[in-house]
C-alpha cells in the first residue's frame, strides 16, 4: 500500500497570505495525485488532480505542483473560506487509492 | 446534475452487518463507463477508501477491508450499495458514497453517520 504522509499537521496563516502545504508518498505515484478541501460537517471538495489541474470551478488562488513523491498546493492569497482540512490522494494504478492524513489549516 | 445520496441505518450493533445504499439521481448510474464508490471518515480523523464498483459490476476492495465488505450495483433502481459485517466500534464513521474519475472522487454525496454501539 502507497501511504501518503502530510505536512504540517496545523497551518496557521493570517489571511491574505501565502500557505503551502505538502504531502508525500512512500512510492512514485507519478502525477496521479490530487487534493481535495473539507470544511466541518461537509463532504470533500475536489481542488486539484493530475498534481496540477484545477478542477472545475476552483479559483486561481488555488496551485498544485509536484511529481514523484512530493507535492504542494499552495493558495496564494489566503481568503476567509480557505480556512478548512485539506487531503492529499493518490490513485496511482487505480483502483485501489489513499488519502493522507489531512493538514488543517487554521487563522493566525 | 448528477446527485449521489447515502440511505441506511444510522446505528448497528457490534457484530451485525452494515448496509447502505446509494441513489443516483439526474442521470443513469449505467450510462457512463464510471465506477462508484465508497469512502469513510471515523470522527475527527482522515478518508479511507473503501472500495468500488464498474457499473458493470467488477468490483475492487480496500485489502484491510476486503474480507468483511460487499459493493453491489443495481441498475434498475440506479443504485449501488454497501455492506460491511462484523462491525465493531472502530467502523462508527461518515460515510460517503463518491463517483470517482479515473480515481479521482469529482462527486460526493452529502454522508451519512453510521454508529456502532449496544
Amino acid at each position: 500500500e502507497i501511504v501518503m504522509t502530510q505536512s504540517p499537521a496545523t497551518l496557521s496563516v493570517s489571511p491574505g497570505e501565502r500557505a503551502t502545504l505538502s504531502c508525500r508518498a512512500s512510492q512514485s505515484v507519478s502525477s496521479n495525485l490530487a487534493w481535495y478541501q473539507q470544511k466541518p460537517g461537509q463532504a470533500p471538495r475536489l481542488l486539484i488532480y493530475g498534481a496540477s489541474a484545477r478542477a472545475t470551478g476552483i479559483p486561481a488562488r488555488f496551485s498544485g505542483s509536484g511529481s514523484g513523491t512530493e507535492f504542494t498546493l499552495t493558495i496564494s492569497s489566503l481568503q476567509s473560506e480557505d480556512f478548512a482540512v485539506y487531503y492529499c490522494q493518490q490513485y496511482n494504478n487505480w483502483p485501489p487509492c489513499t488519502f493522507g492524513q489531512g493538514t488543517k489549516l487554521e487563522i493566525k | 446534475q448528477l446527485q449521489l445520496q447515502e440511505s441506511g441505518p444510522g446505528l448497528v450493533k457490534p457484530s451485525e452487518t452494515l448496509s447502505l445504499t446509494c441513489t443516483v439521481s439526474g442521470g443513469s448510474i449505467s450510462s457512463s463507463s464510471y465506477y462508484w464508490g465508497w469512502i469513510r471518515q471515523p470522527p475527527g480523523k482522515g478518508l479511507e477508501w473503501i472500495g468500488s464498483i464498474y457499473y458493470s459490476g467488477s468490483t475492487y476492495y480496500n485489502p484491510s477491508l476486503k474480507s468483511r465488505v460487499t459493493i453491489s450495483v443495481d441498475t434498475s433502481k440506479n443504485q449501488f450499495s454497501l455492506k460491511l459485517s462484523s462491525v465493531t466500534a472502530a467502523d462508527t464513521a461518515v460515510y460517503y458514497c463518491a463517483r470517482p474519475e479515473d480515481g479521482v472522487f469529482d462527486l460526493w454525496g452529502r454522508g451519512t453517520l453510521v454508529t456502532v454501539s449496544s
